[in-house]
């Protein structure tokens, strides 16, 4: 069971926003940076949020990051197809002293 | 551009210790804030962070798992590597090593290493 909570699945069409949720506690997204990772199938995650809401270069402005006490989402401004991946949200834990990941989102694109 | 690319066995057999090196370039590890970690995927499932190493030589680890790691670095050869012993079945999986700074990014490839007998 991870410590970050996530919904296994998320859809949506191209007209719509589909928002990922990552829920938490005080010792992790209540007091770190939030980063969420994009995984398309057979390749390596790759960071589309940065520290709550920063996009590193490259990621295209559909994608946006917030954060809010002990939650954090992911917003996708009308998916496109080679959007769908799986998504995790990433932080560090105070307690555990390491790295603590979501369960990981499956995005589909209607 | 920062590269990462991890190395070692395919496979390996129960009870038996796993050595995986991450040689990396396009920064130093002994910048300070530099790090690298050690992340690991089981087939079909879910991320999971298992150790890290700073600059400054300091190291953490998975609290479940902490009894089994150890890493280490070379900063003359840019490489970390991480062992993890009496492996089992269940440690098969891709392991990845990342960049770390600002959050794990970029990560490498990933290796896939099965435990069998």
């Amino acid at each position: 069971q991870s410590v970050l909570t996530q919904p296994p699945s998320a859809s949506g069409t191209p007209g719509q926003t589909v928002i990922i949720s990552c829920s938490g506690s005080s010792s992790n997204i209540g007091s770190n940076n939030v980063y969420w990772y994009q995984q398309l199938p057979g390749t390596a995650p790759k960071l589309v949020i940065s520290r709550n809401n920063q996009r590193p270069s490259g990621v295209p402005d559909r994608f946006s990051g917030s954060k809010s006490g002990t939650s954090a989402s992911l917003a996708i401004s009308g998916p496109r197809s080679e959007d769908e991946a799986d998504y995790y949200c990433a932080t560090w834990d105070d307690s555990l002293s390491g790295w603590v990941f979501g369960g990981g989102t499956r995005l589909t694109v209607l | 551009q920062i590269t990462l690319k991890e190395s070692g066995p395919t496979l390996v057999k129960p009870t038996q210790t796993l050595t995986l090196t991450c040689t990396f370039s396009g920064f130093s590890l002994s910048t300070s804030g530099e790090g690298v970690g050690w992340i690991r995927q089981p087939p079909g499932k879910a991320l999971e962070w298992l150790a890290i190493i700073y600059w400054d030589d300091e190291k953490r680890y998975s609290p479940s798992l902490k009894s089994r790691l150890t890493i280490t670095k070379d900063n003359s050869k840019n490489q970390v590597v991480l062992t993890m012993t009496n492996m089992d079945p269940v440690d098969t999986a891709r392991y990845y090593c990342a960049h770390s700074y600002a959050g794990l990014d970029p990560w490498g490839q990933g290796t896939l290493v099965t435990v069998s007998s």
